[in-house]
């Protein structure tokens, strides 16, 4: 079964630092996220993304944040400058157009769990 | 605001016994519900979902009854595996077009012992 993987599976990065984290959605997927759950929180919706731009983001994706995709299967989290709120464990996932529905339940990928020191 | 409280774990069980999690939300319109699991190391994989009242969603032996007039969606098993034991996260979505963004609740953490 097609799976959206993400890497690193774990990034340790320096307060101040830029990270980009690296997602591989399904290939016929058309709907990019991500998400984040800080440890011991709820999973936290961060962004959405369709036809090359954003739909939708919560209040938690602000300047620092971007997303971007770069070719026809990436797709990338970026923090400008980490700080040590931003650790956690980030979750790519994507969904594909359903026909009837207009959109499908989204599969995750493992996460990458990022550490701010 | 969307929310979703569903019941602290960790919940200890034997196997074969039989497993309730609780999951109530609150929402302004008529929500899909969903529930996912993640096992040890991975992903969240979506295991059921219902998109209207009186809906059962089901799958591996897993079932949920979306309940309008309690606003809820408690999982069931009858029997538990211990390859069941995981994080089980129920979440709704309040989009009309999409299911992508999802109000998660806090997880509840599931061990079932040989």
């Amino acid at each position: 079964e097609p799976e959206v993987t993400q890497t690193p599976s774990h990034q340790v990065t320096q307060m101040g630092q830029e990270v980009i984290l690296r997602c591989v959605p399904i290939s016929n997927h058309l709907y990019f996220y991500w998400y984040r759950q800080i440890l011991g929180q709820k999973v936290e919706f961060l962004v959405s993304f369709y036809n090359n731009e954003i739909s939708e983001k919560s209040e938690i994706f602000d300047d620092q944040f971007s997303v971007e995709r770069p070719d026809g299967s990436n797709f990338t989290l970026k923090i400008r400058s980490t700080k040590l709120e931003d650790s956690a464990m980030y979750f790519c996932a994507s969904s594909e157009w359903d026909l009837d529905r207009g959109n499908s339940p989204l599969h995750f990928g493992n996460g990458t769990r990022l550490t701010v020191t | 605001g969307d929310s979703v409280t569903q019941m602290e774990g960790p919940v200890t069980l034997s196997e074969e016994a039989f497993l309730t999690i609780n999951c109530t939300y609150t929402a302004t319109g008529y929500p899909s519900l969903f529930w996912y699991v993640q096992y040890p190391g991975e992903g969240l994989q979506l295991l059921l979902k219902a998109t209207k009242a009186d809906d059962k969603g089901s799958n591996k032996g897993f079932e949920a009854t979306y309940r309008k007039e309690t606003t809820s969606f408690h999982l069931e098993k009858g029997s538990v595996q211990v390859s069941d034991s995981a994080v089980y996260f129920c979440a709704l979505s309040e989009e009309i077009d999409s299911w992508g963004k999802l109000q998660f609740g806090a997880g509840t953490q599931v061990v079932v012992t040989p």
